[in-house]
């Protein structure tokens, strides 16, 4: 299958300093990757879409100055946690849409775990 | 969006074969079904995804009956590395994510 790569895996922050966290398609071009967040023991939350060239869609309750979202190529999505506080801590994933056939497929990083001290 | 359905948690036993079903009565004509592994603090990975009827690959048989409003994954003779959550998700990036099933394998 396609490679999605998310880096880094794991990161620790003091409170109020803001975190960028990259996601690349490695093998494929990705017009649109999606963000999502889970906390322990609990399923993914979508967070928001990203669109190559194009603003990010959040979803709803998801702050978009406080999630900053960019496109800017079509193998390249970043989430940067602005002003982080320790409730942002949580486990944060992408994942990139890969067309194959008529059909599309869904492919994750790796995760992020980020820990606001 | 199609709201999915499964069991919260299942138990096997090496070797066994396990089959996971997932509900989704409100999928929609275009849906495509895709079911996903997670690792603890990994990210989900394909499995198999399907339209209707039965698909087949190197580590899982996916089942779709007729009226598409439910899918089986079955695993053939787990291991104790598949112990892992299996989600079903139904229609696209956009969809969202059940609660998933707890698979535990014990030997």
């Amino acid at each position: 299958g396609a490679v999605v790569s998310q880096h880094p895996s794991r990161v620790i922050c003091k409170s109020g300093t803001s975190v960028k966290i990259e996601c690349r398609s490695l093998d494929f071009q990705a017009t649109t990757m999606f963000w999502y967040r889970q906390f322990p023991k609990q399923s993914l939350m979508l967070m928001a879409t990203s669109n190559e060239g194009s603003k990010a869609t959040y979803e709803q309750g998801v702050e978009k100055d406080k999630f900053l979202i960019n496109h800017a190529s079509l193998t390249l999505s970043t989430l940067t946690v602005t002003s982080a506080h320790p409730e942002d801590s949580s486990f944060y994933i992408c994942s990139a849409r890969d067309y194959q056939g008529a059909n599309e497929k869904l492919f994750f990083g790796s995760g992020t775990q980020l820990s606001v001290l | 969006l199609a709201k999915t359905t499964q069991p919260i948690s299942m138990d096997s036993y090496e070797g066994q074969e396990v089959n996971i079903t997932c509900s989704h009565n409100n999928i929609a004509t275009n849906d495509y079904i895709t079911w996903y592994q997670q690792f603890p603090s990994q990210g989900p990975r394909f499995i198999i995804q399907g339209y209707k009827t039965k698909v087949t690959n190197e580590v899982a048989s996916l089942f779709i009956p007729a009226d598409r409003k439910s899918s089986t994954l079955s695993l053939p003779r787990v291991s104790l590395s598949d112990t892992a959550v299996y989600y079903c998700l139904v229609g696209d990036g956009k969809s969202t994510f059940g609660d998933g099933t707890t698979l535990t394998v014990k030997p």
